[in-house]
């Protein structure tokens, strides 16, 4: 059974620090995306990932996809109090048609 | 139009009420889905359907019961559920085919279901 875990699951932090969250996995994913959600909404698609030892960069987000696509981290520089929400990472299933989500890491930025 | 709009927002329903939550989309997706939300927890997925075919059942209870009428429209019709039902009901739309779960999906902002 293919897994993702994220660490942590909480982290509240003050507004300008830097933050780095973990999705990781003992199996190869073709691809993870990255989806933020806010209370009371759906998650959004922040990126996917796709080629071993990616890079991405969205303003102050910086993701990353392990050399063996095995693992993916999600880097944000200077928090604002807007990032505050839920992050998951998620991929899909080897020979199948469903995305596995992570359990989510709770990120809590204070003004 | 890049969205997946999801009616009602809020829904507050009892346990021998029929009521339905609907989900539109006009990208073009091919493939559409119901997940289910509690909270603090990942969305649990409970049907796709492709080309307006159900092609994933997760095992969900015939007290919920899908419907695909066109390819931009989904349908979750509802009838006696019970307090644990009560969720964020989110759809969900992406492109179709192997390569589209490369992509992600776009999701709406969710139906919050209370069953009393």
């Amino acid at each position: 059974t293919q897994l993702l875990e994220q660490s942590p699951q909480f982290l509240s932090i003050q507004e300008g620090e830097n933050l780095t969250v973990y999705c990781n996995s003992s199996s190869v994913f073709s691809s993870l995306q990255w989806y933020r959600q806010e209370p009371g909404e759906g998650p959004v698609l922040l990126v996917t990932v796709v080629t071993g030892g990616e890079v991405k960069k969205l303003k102050r987000l910086t993701f990353q996809f392990g050399d063996a696509r095995k693992d993916s981290s999600l880097h944000i520089t200077a928090a604002q109090t807007g990032d505050t929400g839920l992050y998951l990472c998620a991929g899909p299933n080897t020979g199948g048609f469903k995305t596995i989500f992570g359990a989510g890491t709770r990120l809590f930025v204070k003004a | 139009d890049t969205e997946v709009t999801q009616t009602p927002k809020h829904l507050v329903m009892g346990m021998t009420n029929k009521k339905s939550l609907k989900c539109e989309q006009h990208m073009g997706h091919r493939a559409m889905y119901w997940y289910k939300q509690k909270a603090k927890k990942p969305p649990e997925l409970m049907f796709v359907y492709s080309y307006e075919k159900l092609s994933i059942n997760e095992s969900v209870p015939s007290r919920f019961s899908p419907e695909c009428p066109n390819s931009s429209l989904l349908n979750l019709h509802l009838h006696a559920l019970q307090p644990e039902d009560s969720a964020l009901y989110l759809c969900a739309s992406s492109h179709e085919g192997r390569t589209a779960l490369n992509i992600g999906y776009t999701f709406g902002s969710g139906t919050r279901l209370t069953v009393v």
